[in-house]
């Protein structure tokens, strides 16, 4: 069955640091990968999506990477603040009425 | 521009009673998505909806569990009757479209089941 695995310990780093976020998945070939940030007690947010031609993709501190052979998505924040911290929480996504699946996410704790 | 309304915040109730969830999707949008959050099995889609009518309900636990969408502006999630169980965050989502499209959340329901 398709299977995404994000990292569930909580990644604590200093501000000022880049952070970096893993994605893997096994079972799919997906169309898109996307990247969503959650709050406490907030629905997720949309942040980016990368296609399956695309190799890296950029807004403002945000990079995703999307590595098809190794089946394996990257997502850093640079010069991270407090205000990152946050679960994020990577989806696979294709078209032709096939469910969006999400990870379990990644609890990020950036300290000043 | 309203983003996705879900009603109630919060709901607490006793085992065996019904549950009604609510949901108004951002005007536009075509797709209407159901999830449930939980700590042990993260979020999960239970059913969604295209123009109104629904398209996948494989993930709808049991026939307690049953979500209509009447119109392009509404969408009920009920749970009949309710167990412990079903205690999670509940969250409505919609959006343009699948795949290369974003969805949009509300902030949930958390539900709890006495």
């Amino acid at each position: 069955s398709q299977k995404i695995e994000q990292n569930s310990e909580a990644l604590n780093i200093q501000e000022g640091k880049t952070a970096t976020l893993t994605c893997n998945y096994t079972n799919y070939s997906p169309a898109y990968l996307q990247w969503y940030r959650q709050d406490p007690g907030r629905g997720p947010v949309f942040l980016l999506l990368i296609r399956e031609n695309e190799k890296e993709k950029r807004k403002e501190r945000l990079k995703v990477t999307f590595d098809t052979t190794l089946k394996q998505s990257l997502f850093h924040i640079t010069a991270s603040q407090p205000a990152d911290s946050a679960t994020y929480l990577c989806a696979l996504a294709n078209t032709g009425g096939f469910k969006t699946i999400f990870g379990a996410g990644t609890r990020l704790f950036v300290k000043a | 521009d309203a983003g996705v309304i879900q009603s109630p915040r919060h709901e607490v109730t006793e085992m065996g009673q019904e549950v009604t969830l609510r949901c108004k999707p951002i005007s536009g949008h075509d797709y209407l998505f159901w999830y449930r959050q939980t700590m042990m099995r993260g979020l999960e889609l239970l059913i969604y909806f295209n123009n109104n009518v629904p398209i996948d309900d494989s993930g709808m636990p049991e026939d307690r569990f049953s979500a209509k969408m009447p119109n392009a502006s509404f969408s009920t999630l009920k749970i009949q009757p309710s167990e412990p169980r079903d205690s999670a965050v509940y969250f409505c989502a919609s959006s343009l479209g699948t795949g290369d499209q974003p969805q949009h959340f509300g902030d949930g329901t958390r539900l709890s089941i006495l």
